[in-house]
C-alpha cells in the first residue's frame, strides 16, 4: 500500500509570489491535515479536511489555505509569500469517519520551501 | 490549551544502552498519544499509538507507556544502535480535537 505522497518535495519562491503544495493520502483515508515544521515554532496545525470540507483550522493567516477534492487528495495554497513562511510543510492522511479521533496519522515526506 | 513538553531536547549516548524518552502534556482529555520519528530533513515516521485506555504499546525494541492522569508518556529503546539516531516526537491529540499538538522533541544521538 502506498504511503502518503507530496508534491513538489522542494519550491523556491520570491517574497510576494504564491505556491500551490498538493498532498496524496493513503487509498482509503479521508482526512488529510496540514502542518508546518519550523526551527522556532517547531510543528503547528494548519487545518484539516475530511470530505471535501475543512473540519479544523489552526491560527494562520488567511494567506494559508486549502482544499479536498472528491478522491481525497489535498492542495494547499499560500498567497503573498513572507520570509517566515520558509518551512517543512507536512501532510498527513488517516481514516477520518466517525472515530476520527482515535486514528492514527501517517505522514508525507514533505515539501521542502524556501522563500527568497 | 493542550501543551506538550518533551525532555531532554537532547541525548547522546553509547550504541547497546537502553534509554527512555519523556513526554509530559497538561490537559489529559485526549483520545491517544503518538510517538514519531524524524530524521535530518524528512518526514514522520509513526512508531507507537497509544489510545487514552491504553497504558503501552510494543513494536520491536520500542515500549511506549502512557500515564494519561499524570499527563506521562515515556518511549523506551532497548539495545540503542547508531540507525537509532533521530529526533523524536511525540503529539497528543485532545478530545474535541482533530488535530496534533507536537512537542519540540528530543534529539538522540547513538555513538558506535
Amino acid at each position: 500500500k502506498a504511503g502518503v505522497t507530496q508534491t513538489p518535495r522542494y519550491l523556491i519562491k520570491t517574497r510576494g509570489q504564491q505556491v500551490t503544495l498538493s498532498c496524496s493520502p493513503i487509498s482509503g483515508h479521508r482526512s488529510v491535515s496540514w502542518y508546518q515544521q519550523t526551527p522556532g515554532q517547531g510543528l503547528q496545525f494548519l487545518f484539516e479536511y475530511f470530505s471535501e470540507t475543512q473540519r479544523n483550522k489552526g491560527n494562520f493567516p488567511g494567506r494559508f489555505s486549502g482544499r479536498q477534492f472528491s478522491n481525497s487528495r489535498s492542495e494547499m495554497n499560500v498567497s503573498t509569500l513572507e520570509l517566515g513562511d520558509s518551512a517543512l510543510y507536512l501532510c498527513a492522511s488517516s481514516l477520518g469517519g466517525g472515530l476520527a479521533g482515535y486514528n492514527e496519522q501517517f505522514f508525507g515526506p514533505g515539501t521542502r520551501l524556501t522563500v527568497l | 490549551k493542550q501543551e506538550v513538553t518533551q525532555i531532554p531536547a537532547a541525548l547522546s549516548v553509547p550504541e547497546g544502552e537502553n534509554l527512555v524518552l519523556n513526554c509530559s502534556f497538561t490537559d489529559s482529555a485526549i483520545y491517544n498519544l503518538q510517538w514519531f520519528r524524524q530524521d535530518p530533513g524528512k518526514g514522520l515516521t509513526s512508531l507507537l499509538l497509544i489510545q487514552s485506555s491504553q497504558r503501552e504499546q510494543t513494536s520491536g525494541r520500542l515500549n511506549a507507556s502512557l500515564d494519561k492522569s499524570s499527563g506521562r508518556s515515556t518511549l523506551y529503546i532497548a539495545a540503542s544502535q547508531p540507525g537509532d539516531s533521530a529526533t523524536y516526537l511525540c503529539a497528543v491529540k485532545s478530545q474535541g480535537a482533530q488535530k496534533l499538538v507536537f512537542g519540540q522533541g528530543t534529539r538522540l544521538t547513538i555513538n558506535p
